[in-house]
């Protein structure tokens, strides 16, 4: 069973417009870290935000929001008044704790393209 | 630009050659993890070691081995190769693997098996 799906594969709008990437997970444990990061055309993994499963405060970075609801096991994120820059995949990851707390790999989801169009 | 470096940007090679592919973690960073990215597999954890130890393992085969040496630099060997290991292999590092830490990424490695 997947850990963390990201269910969008592909998400199209034109410039300007908001956007929601949904990331949904899974884990038992009680102590987690959920990530996003994005690759553009490029192709490296450019960190975005890290959160703690203890913290649900909303976070915002300029255009960039992020949701997460401990509830429903999500955390996703919105880019408000996109541009053609926000082009890329963008994957939402899970740490879980593992050896007495230090950190395991991340578990990726499957990640979201999205196109901007001008 | 995370300050993980890797080398290099390219490989091309043929099926049942051996490769070496290198990464140096951010300064100071004591934790190297390798991930192999693919169209099929997505994006997959490999192995990590920390301040040259083995500390996990993923989904690695038994053909790939790696390690971290004292100067923390580490590299990844795949041997017998086969065509579906082409595939973009990341190297990621972080300061003392805790949790709470974020990976930071090194720009990758594009292998190609013909």
């Amino acid at each position: 069973a997947q850990k963390v799906t990201q269910a969008q594969t592909e998400i199209s709008v034109v410039e300007k417009e908001d956007v929601t990437l949904d990331c949904v997970y899974e884990t038992r444990d009680t102590t987690y870290y959920l990530f996003w990061y994005k690759q553009p055309p490029s192709g490296e993994l450019v960190f975005l935000i890290r959160r703690n499963s203890f913290d649900e405060q909303n976070e915002i970075s300029g255009r960039y929001s992020w949701n997460f609801q401990k509830s429903t096991s999500s955390f996703n994120f919105t880019i408000t008044a996109s541009q053609v820059v926000d082009s890329a995949v963008y994957f939402c990851a899970l740490s879980e704790a593992k050896y007495g707390g230090s950190q395991g790999n991340l578990i990726f989801g499957k990640g979201t393209k999205l196109s901007v169009k001008p | 630009d995370s300050g993980v470096t890797q080398t290099p940007k390219h490989l091309i090679t043929a099926t049942g050659q051996r490769v070496t592919l290198r990464c140096s973690p951010r300064s100071g960073d004591l934790s190297v993890y390798w991930y192999q990215q693919s169209l099929d597999q997505g994006l997959q954890f490999l192995i990590q070691y920390y301040n040259g130890e083995e500390r996990a393992k993923g989904n690695i085969l038994e053909r790939f081995s790696a390690q971290q040496f004292p100067d923390l630099h580490s590299e990844l060997n795949l041997s017998s190769l086969e065509l579906g290991d082409s595939a973009l292999y990341f190297c990621a590092s972080s300061s003392r693997a805790l949790i709470q830490e974020t990976q930071y990424f090194g720009p990758g490695t594009r292998l190609l098996v013909l």
